[in-house]
């Protein structure tokens, strides 16, 4: 399984888009990017899945470049609620999947 | 998104008994699902895949006969703690998959005194 790397912790603004990005240079050809979100005391929440290229959906927007080396997780106009730990996974995906979770990135929204 | 339930979500007991986790897929069927842990300002750990009808596969370093996992069903994993001890407190998490994404369940605090 791919190893990932993020930023430890992260800190921004209420109102403010963040973007948060991992490296993953061992992706392999069949890989899949997934970022999941995780509050205190709660189990990881799915946010957003890609192979490629750009995919957006109502929470977030998650970009790849060509090479897939790395991967950008944006989400716009962050408020407090959104202060938690995302966590960047590269695996296969389907049912039977392992997911291996690095050490996540804590970000912080402060008014 | 698919929703994926745990029983309890807290629990308390002495060191030397047993406790049961239960891990539910609420509407639909998983055939796979994954159990982990999560100690304080840590990230999640696999700990097990559970199969159903077969048996479950451990992660290294993972005690199979102290986590006892049972897949008696597609909707339900079991995991017991046999004979906790207060280094098993822990957060325990379920994850299910449905069709290209894993769900995770609330999860479940023990604490063990």
């Amino acid at each position: 399984l791919a190893k990932t790397t993020q930023p430890i912790s992260m800190d921004s603004y209420e109102g403010q888009e963040v973007n948060i990005t991992c490296s993953h240079n061992n992706i392999a050809t069949n890989d899949y990017i997934t970022w999941y979100q995780q509050f205190p005391s709660q189990g990881p929440r799915f946010i957003i899945q890609g192979y490629k290229t750009k995919v957006t959906n109502e929470v977030a927007s998650l970009f790849i470049p060509a090479d897939r080396k790395s991967s950008t997780l944006s989400l716009p106009r962050v408020s407090l609620s959104d202060t938690a730990v995302y966590y960047c996974l590269v695996g296969l995906t389907g049912t039977a999947s392992k997911l291996t979770f690095g050490t996540g990135t804590r970000l912080q929204v402060t008014l | 998104g698919a929703v994926v339930s745990q029983h309890p979500s807290r629990v308390i007991c002495k060191s030397g008994t047993s406790v049961k986790i239960e891990c539910r897929s609420l509407d639909f069927q998983a055939t796979t699902m994954f159990w982990y842990r999560q100690f304080p300002k840590q990230s999640l750990m696999l700990m097990a895949t559970s199969n159903e009808g077969s048996k479950a596969t451990y992660e290294q370093g993972v005690e199979k006969d102290k986590f006892l996992i049972n897949h008696a069903s597609l909707t339900l994993s079991t995991l017991t703690v046999t004979s906790a001890h207060p280094e098993d407190s822990s957060f325990y998490i379920c994850s299910a998959g449905r069709t290209d994404t894993q769900y995770f369940g609330p999860g479940t605090r023990l604490t063990v005194l």
